[in-house]
């Protein structure tokens, strides 16, 4: 069963702090890995996608790691912000056939506080 | 235009009422899809457009209706609703289908904050 799993569920740090969020998939056959940003009622916004191929992608303060092998993701948040509170999901495609089918994780709800 | 958009942005029903949500593109997108999130859980896939075509229904049921009159246009009429379908109604776009195998990307709306009373 395709499963994706974050961790931690949620995590409060202060402004200006960086900080890093895990993903596990067990997803097969892996086709991409996005990570979204989701505020509080609003509907989530795409950070990064990765492919088999790529190690590290960065998005302004927002960078991500994909380790094929192992399965696992980070993204990693440099010098947060009041902004950065929000849901941050995992989302990982699998190729079926000649579809693609997207397995969202759980979520990591961030607080960044003063 | 690089926006889904979606209205109404709150919406209170009772469970004998029907009612439409909306969603609208102009990005050109061939796939749109209806999605549906309760709180602290991630969105759940309802049904999917292909070139104006359902392609997915992902077990719904029938008191949720999806409509697409156009490329741009998605609809989803509600009837007959319970409290537990209360949720966040998502609606996203991708250049294109899921069925494809291309490598894509969705675009999600704000949502629709639906209460059924």
């Amino acid at each position: 069963k395709n499963q994706v799993e974050q961790s931690p569920q949620s995590l409060i740090i202060l402004e200006g702090k960086n900080c890093t969020l895990q993903c596990n998939y067990t997803v097969s056959p892996f086709s991409n890995l996005r990570w979204y940003k989701q505020d509080t009622g609003r509907g989530p916004v795409s950070l990064t996608i990765m492919t088999f191929s790529e190690n590290t992608k960065s998005n302004g303060r927002y960078t991500a790691t994909l380790d094929a092998d192992t399965k696992q993701s980070s993204l990693h948040i440099t010098a947060s912000q009041l902004s950065d509170s929000a849901s941050y999901i995992c989302v990982v495609s699998a190729r079926v056939g000649t579809a693609s089918k997207l397995t969202f994780g759980t979520g990591t709800r961030l607080q960044v506080t003063l | 235009d690089t926006e889904v958009t979606q209205t109404p942005k709150h919406l209170v029903m009772g469970m004998t009422n029907k009612k439409s949500l909306k969603c609208e593109q102009h990005m050109g997108h061939r796939a749109m899809y209806w999605y549906k999130q309760k709180a602290k859980k991630p969105p759940e896939l309802m049904f999917v457009y292909s070139y104006e075509k359902l392609s997915i229904n992902e077990s719904v049921p029938s008191r949720f209706s999806p409509e697409c009159p156009n490329s741009s246009l998605l609809n989803l009429h509600l009837h007959a609703l319970q409290p537990e379908d209360s949720a966040l109604y998502l609606c996203a776009s991708s250049p294109y289908p899921p069925t494809s195998g291309s490598f894509y990307e969705q675009y999600f709306g704000p949502g629709t904050r639906l209460t059924v009373t």
